[in-house]
């Protein structure tokens, strides 16, 4: 079965501008969790989707957002970059959202913001 | 929120030799997660913990759920060089979905 893949898992870009970050879960994963990961402060948790609504979200200002589709796949988005969203992105799957919270790992994205 | 304290935050130890690490919660948790992530790569789950008390080994990885609930601890036997690595614990309590993340401990296995 193949794993959480995330695409692109390079990316540089510019303040202020926007980007937007894919997750495809494990095949019959429901649950797509998101999470930025920096040296300073660790992995903080910005939103988890199921059934394509959001189940919860961490404490991340408005300017990142995310969506999930039918197929459980799921994109977040960053508008108006600064240099402090320069991080690793990780999305991570679990099989449903009130069972396992066993979550399984993408590769992550980097984004570096110049 | 909830905190998790993972220590130590660095170890560097000979090959063959024995490792532990912990984390230790201010909340009580229902579940404890391990995790172990190489350099560009995402974390990859290596031990689910579900009940106080319980000790789950994967190979040379020994996992335990602390009595008290508020704490977690790793061992792994016999280090070997490919063990080298970060390693988090990932944590769970009450009705709360998220999981809270420790620091993570930094393992250098000498040669």
């Amino acid at each position: 079965k193949a794993g959480v893949t995330q695409t692109p898992r390079y990316l540089i870009k510019t303040r202020g501008q926007q980007v937007t970050l894919s997750c495809s879960p494990i095949s019959g994963h429901r649950s797509v969790s998101w999470y930025q990961q920096t040296p300073g402060q660790g992995l903080q948790f910005l939103f988890e989707y199921f059934s394509e609504t959001q189940r919860n979200k961490g404490n991340f200002p408005g300017r990142f957002s995310g969506r999930q589709f039918s197929n459980s796949r799921s994109e977040m988005n960053v508008s108006t970059l600064e240099l402090g969203d320069s991080a690793l992105y990780l999305c991570a799957s679990s099989l449903d959202y009130g069972g396992s919270y066993e979550q399984y790992f993408g590769p992550g994205t980097r984004l570096t913001v110049t | 929120g909830q905190q998790l304290n993972q220590s130590p935050q660095s170890m560097f130890i000979q090959e063959g030799e024995d490792v532990s690490m912990n984390c230790t919660s201010s909340s009580i948790f229902n579940t404890w997660l391990w995790y172990k992530q190489d350099p560009g790569e995402g974390p990859v789950l290596l031990i689910a913990l579900y009940k106080a008390g319980e000790l789950t080994s994967n190979g040379r990885l020994t996992a335990q759920f602390g009595i008290t609930r508020k704490d977690s601890f790793l061992n792994i036997s016999a280090s070997i060089p490919s063990d080298v690595g970060i390693y988090f614990c990932a944590g769970r309590s009450g009705s709360a979905r998220q999981l809270t993340f420790g620091s993570g401990t930094q393992l250098t296995v000498l040669p």
